[in-house]
């Protein structure tokens, strides 16, 4: 039971770049999220989703795509990356209908945008 | 605005002594609060959570307390230990459909030997 995983672990790209970041979760939670850590920010949400084929914006959804087309994965892209998403990037899967609605997280993606 | 205040950014203490990490909230609709650990170059780990129906919930070195008239909790950890120090992450959930989870900013607990 790996729990949650993301891919990649780190990551460099330049401005105007593209890509995926990809979260898998292997205890058929039906909500997974997406949220970024900036230094003295705590953690924000970016996107989130309440089950396969729905997404919904968080608190910092700009210049991201989220996509939900399996139960277990859920998707995080940036079209064209600016030094503002340089950010370590942290997906969380929950059963919510269990209090008390525990997230439990990946190993995180550390993403450099230059 | 800042729905879950951690306004101290760091705490340092004994080891062996009590640890006392403190967190705000404004929003009167949070009725369940968790507190995450997060080590470097990990993922936050779930520590410790309270209903707003309970004032205090304790599970071994760790207990949550919860004022709800102040909109304030604590996480108070007794005897902390070296392996405690790590970030501190305080965060609310209004429950229900609303499963989202706010967080505050995080309070860095480091714990001297």
């Amino acid at each position: 039971n790996a729990g949650v995983t993301q891919t990649p672990k780190f990551r460099v790209l330049k401005t105007g770049q593209s890509m995926t970041l990809l979260c898998a979760q292997d205890m058929n939670h039906e909500y997974m999220y997406w949220y970024r850590q900036d230094p003295g920010m705590g953690l924000r949400l970016i996107h989130y989703s309440v089950g396969e084929g729905t997404t919904a914006k968080g608190e910092v959804p700009d210049g991201y795509n989220v996509s939900r087309l399996k139960k277990q994965n859920f998707l995080l892209g940036l079209e064209s990356a600016a030094p503002s998403q340089t950010s370590v990037y942290f997906c969380a899967s929950s059963y919510v209908r269990e209090s008390p609605y525990e997230q439990y997280f990946g190993p995180g993606t550390r993403l450099t945008v230059t | 605005d800042q729905q879950v205040k951690q306004n101290s950014p760091s705490l340092s203490v004994q080891e062996g002594r009590i640890s006392i990490l403190n967190c705000d909230y404004t929003n009167s609709m949070f009725d369940y609060f968790l507190w995450y650990k997060k080590y470097p170059a990990e993922g936050p780990t779930f520590l410790i959570s309270i209903s707003s129906i309970k004032d205090k919930n304790e599970d071994g070195r760790f207990t949550v307390f919860l004022n709800k008239s102040a909109k304030h909790l604590s996480l108070h950890i007794v005897p902390s230990q070296p392996g405690d120090s790590a970030v501190y992450f305080c965060a609310a959930s209004g429950g229900g459909a609303n499963s989202k989870l706010t967080f505050g900013k995080g309070i860095t607990l480091s714990v001297r030997p």
